[in-house]
């Protein structure tokens, strides 16, 4: 079955520079989420999209923004990157919103950034 | 500040015997808990869930206990196998704030042959 693809799966930047991160949801899936994971933290949610709006913000900095497009990827801008932006990036996606559906939560295997 | 923690970075089980993963919390308006499992290089799967309305829920070998006077819940793996090995995250949701997370540390299971 498909699954959550986030794409680059490695990304190795300098500081100062831009990245963009990308995630295809699970096919009807209508919701994403973006989790960062610095290493050795927990995972930290950072925003989401349903039906291509916003639908709950985190800890984003003010130097990263998201969208949902019309065929329910997102992809993730991140710009004037700093050492401390290196982390794991987690996308997951999941249909609908409802209460008590996480567990309907599918995780891709993450984006690995690297800042030098 | 860390609103779910797990206190412990890893645990070490004999196949067989019973993996006892802890998880506490500090926000009173987390109604939801799930566990996560996660391999290398692979993200978090779910693995099992409770309501705060529940005090345990079992599937399989997984077992959810919660304590919410304590604020405190527990997974247990019964028997345990090698192939449990793997980081287990503890995550709550809060009541009306969809399904956004927040994670605990996570608990790195080796569970030796």
């Amino acid at each position: 079955a498909a699954g959550v693809i986030q794409s680059p799966r490695h990304l190795i930047k300098e500081k100062r520079e831009t990245a963009t991160l990308k995630c295809y949801p699970i096919p009807r899936h209508d919701t994403v989420y973006w989790y960062q994971q610095g290493p050795g933290q927990d995972p930290q949610f950072l925003i989401s999209f349903y039906e291509k709006m916003q639908s709950d913000k985190g800890s984003i900095p003010d130097r990263f923004s998201a969208q949902q497009f019309s065929d329910y990827h997102s992809e993730l801008n991140m710009s004037s990157l700093e050492l401390g932006d290196s982390a794991l990036y987690f996308c997951a996606s999941s249909f609908g919103l409802q209460k008590g559906s996480s567990e309907k939560l599918f995780f891709g295997s993450g984006t690995q950034l690297s800042v030098l | 500040d860390q609103q779910v923690k797990q206190n412990s970075p890893s645990l070490s089980v004999q196949e067989g015997r019973i993996s006892i993963l802890n998880c506490d919390y500090t926000n009173s308006m987390f109604d939801y808990f799930l566990w996560y499992k996660k391999y290398p290089a692979e993200g978090p799967t779910f693995l099992i869930s409770i309501s705060s309305i529940k005090d345990k829920n079992e599937d399989g070998r997984f077992t959810v206990f919660l304590n919410k006077s304590a604020k405190h819940l527990s997974l247990h793996i019964v028997p345990s196998q090698p192939g449990d090995s793997a980081v287990y995250f503890c995550a709550a949701s809060e009541a009306n704030a969809g399904n956004m997370l927040t994670f605990g540390g996570g608990t790195r299971l080796m569970v030796k042959p």
